[in-house]
């Protein structure tokens, strides 16, 4: 069955280090999301992508904040400089349809530690 | 206005008992109702979900009861399993992007 990947598991970094997290969608999706948990909390959305551009992103993705679909087949979340409060889980997910009854399959999330 | 409430935040029942999980919601363009469930260290899964036009389904032992009047919709899990135990979020749709709830985790005791 497919599923969606995501790289690394675990990501440990310092404050005010660029991180990339990584992701491979189902394979004829055509619509991205990333999610974030922060522990003991929701799941929130951050930004969804579609045919090489941004489609809607939530206040939480600011400026430190960017997407990527580099090659056919990954699509990533760079943190440019990160924060204490951006330690949290990294959810990818894709769909192959936006809106109505569609399923958005998700990854198993990266979580990200920063010290 | 973009918000889901859930509740209770925590539920424990015991095993062939009924679970009710409450969710409310206030963006009436919503337009999918899904409901995900989540292991520890895995990624939401979704278990079950509705459109608003319909006021309920039913999967197995999942059933989504949808009150649109009253931007209400509820998830019960009859005959409550251990393996049931996880964490179950209600979630709404808006022009493809999901707004959880948040959260409900749930214990199965045998």
């Amino acid at each position: 069955e497919p599923e969606v990947t995501q790289t690394p598991s675990h990501q440990v970094t310092q404050m005010g280090q660029e991180v990339i997290l990584r992701c491979v969608p189902i394979s004829n999706h055509l619509y991205f999301y990333w999610y974030r948990q922060i522990l003991g909390q929701k799941v929130e959305f951050l930004v969804s992508f579609y045919n090489n551009e941004i489609s809607e992103k939530s206040e939480i993705f600011d400026d430190q904040f960017s997407v990527e679909r580099p090659d056919g087949s990954n699509f990533t979340l760079k943190i440019r400089s990160t924060k204490l409060e951006d330690s949290a889980m990294y959810f990818c997910a894709s769909t192959q349809i936006a809106g109505g009854n569609n399923e958005q399959f998700f990854g198993p999330g990266t979580r990200l530690t920063v010290l | 206005q973009q918000q889901v409430k859930q509740s209770p935040q925590s539920l424990i029942v015991q095993k062939g008992g009924i679970s009710i999980i409450n969710c409310a919601y206030e963006n009436t363009a919503f337009d999918y109702f899904p409901w995900y469930q989540q292991f520890p260290g895995k990624g939401p899964a979704l278990l079950i979900a509705i459109r608003p036009d319909v006021s309920e389904k039913k999967e197995g032992r999942f059933t989504i009861s949808f009150n649109k009047s009253a931007k209400q919709f509820s998830l019960h899990i009859m005959d409550s399993q251990p393996g049931d135990s996880a964490t179950y979020f209600c979630a709404a749709t808006s022009r493809g992007k999901l707004i959880f709830g948040q959260g409900t985790e749930l214990s199965v005791k045998p």
